[in-house]
Order: structure tokens, then sequence, then C-alpha cells
């Protein structure tokens, strides 16, 4: 059971080009979440996932997309990478199926993206 | 924005007493939830309490709940030197979004 993982942990990208973070867990978890976290302001949502085939924009979605098409995947995509988007990047689920009240999240180590 | 803020914004201590970090939200919420960051590595969850709960203990973790003045608060008791990390509160609105404070980073000195 190795939870939570993201591919690559380390990218470095110039200015324009475009990647994509992959996201995967496997504890058939309904929702998924991208943030990013900068240093001194926690994680900011980027986007999220409330089920195979959605995606919703968070706090930051901007220069971001995003999509969800097997449950348990969910890519995180920079089309045209700006300097402002070098920041480490999470990946988290959880499992709400059963209940309303979202669950604990589980996060995956990360992703150190440098963008020149 | 939504973001909470957290304060301390840092703490630091001596092994055995205990640490208290407060965080404050700006709008209801469902739950809200306490986690751990250790330096370089992913969050760890470390305790949850409803909405309409107020304090709720797991282990040596005690958090509290003030609905009426939107603010919570972790209390870490006789801390020990691996208790050092981040901490971060998450709270959760309309069931499917979560933001996060700021966090509180923690220094136990042995």
């Amino acid at each position: 059971n190795a939870g939570v993982t993201q591919t690559p942990k380390f990218r470095v990208l110039k200015t324009g080009q475009s990647m994509t973070l992959l996201c995967a867990q496997d504890m058939n978890h309904e929702y998924m979440y991208w943030y990013r976290q900068d240093p001194g302001m926690g994680l900011r949502l980027i986007h999220y996932s409330v089920g195979e085939g959605t995606t919703a924009k968070g706090e930051v979605p901007d220069g971001y997309n995003v999509s969800r098409l097997k449950k348990q995947n969910f890519l995180l995509g920079l089309e045209s990478a700006a300097p402002s988007q070098t920041s480490v990047y999470f990946c988290a689920s959880s499992y709400s199926k059963y209940s309303q009240l979202g669950d604990e999240q589980y996060f995956g180590p990360g992703t150190r993206l440098t963008v020149t | 924005s939504q973001q909470g803020e957290e304060d301390p914004q840092a703490l630091s201590i001596q092994e055995g007493e205990n640490a208290t970090m407060n965080c404050s939200y700006k709008t209801s919420i469902n739950n809200l939830q306490w986690y751990r960051q250790n330096s370089g590595r992913g969050l760890v969850h470390l305790i949850l309490i409803r909405s309409n709960e107020r304090e709720k203990h797991s282990g040596r973790l005690r958090v509290t709940l003030d609905t009426s003045k939107k603010s919570s608060s972790l209390l870490i008791t006789a801390s020990r030197a691996a208790d050092t990390a981040s901490y971060f509160c998450a709270s959760l609105y309309n069931f499917n979004k979560f933001y996060f404070g700021s966090g509180t980073k923690l220094n136990v000195k042995p």
C-alpha cells in the first residue's frame, strides 16, 4: 500500500516550458487535491476533484490545468511555466464516499519545481 | 482570502514543556484539522474536530474549537525533541474545500 505518490520529485523548467505532474493514490479515495506551498504562506489549493471525470478550481487556479481521467490519478499541468510558479507542489487525497463530512487528507511527498 | 492565520509563527521550548498554537478562520466550517510537516516532507494528519465539538484529545494532543470566535488551539503536552516540526490547521468548507493556515514552526530543544 504505497498511499499517495508523486512524480517527479524535482524538476527545473525554463520560462515558457510545459510539464505535467502526476499524482497517484491506491486507497480508493474519491477526493483528490493539488496544493502549492510557498515559504511562509502555508498551503494554497490550486484545483481539486470530487470524483473521476470531475475537477474544480481552488484558491489559486490560474496558470494550471488538471485532469482526473482515472479515479486513482490526478494530473496537474503547467502549459507555459513562469518563475512565479516556482514552489513545492503537494497532492492529497481523502475518502468521503459515505460521509458528507470531509475526512483527513493523505499527502504525497511533494514535487519541488523551479522555473528559471 | 479564506486562509486562516496561525500564531505564533514560531515557538521554541524545552523538552517536557507544553506547546500551544492557535488558529483562526474566517467563515463557517464543517470541521477543522491539524497537520504536522517535518522539514521537506508531506503533511501528516494529527487530529480532526467537527464543528459541533468543543474539545478533543488524542494521546498528548488536545484540540479546542470555539466557533463563536472562529478559532482553534492545539496543545501538545510534555513535548519531545521529535515534535519539532511545522504545524498547520486546515479548515473544511462546503464539505470539499480545505484552507490551510500559515503554520507554526515548533522547535523543541532537548
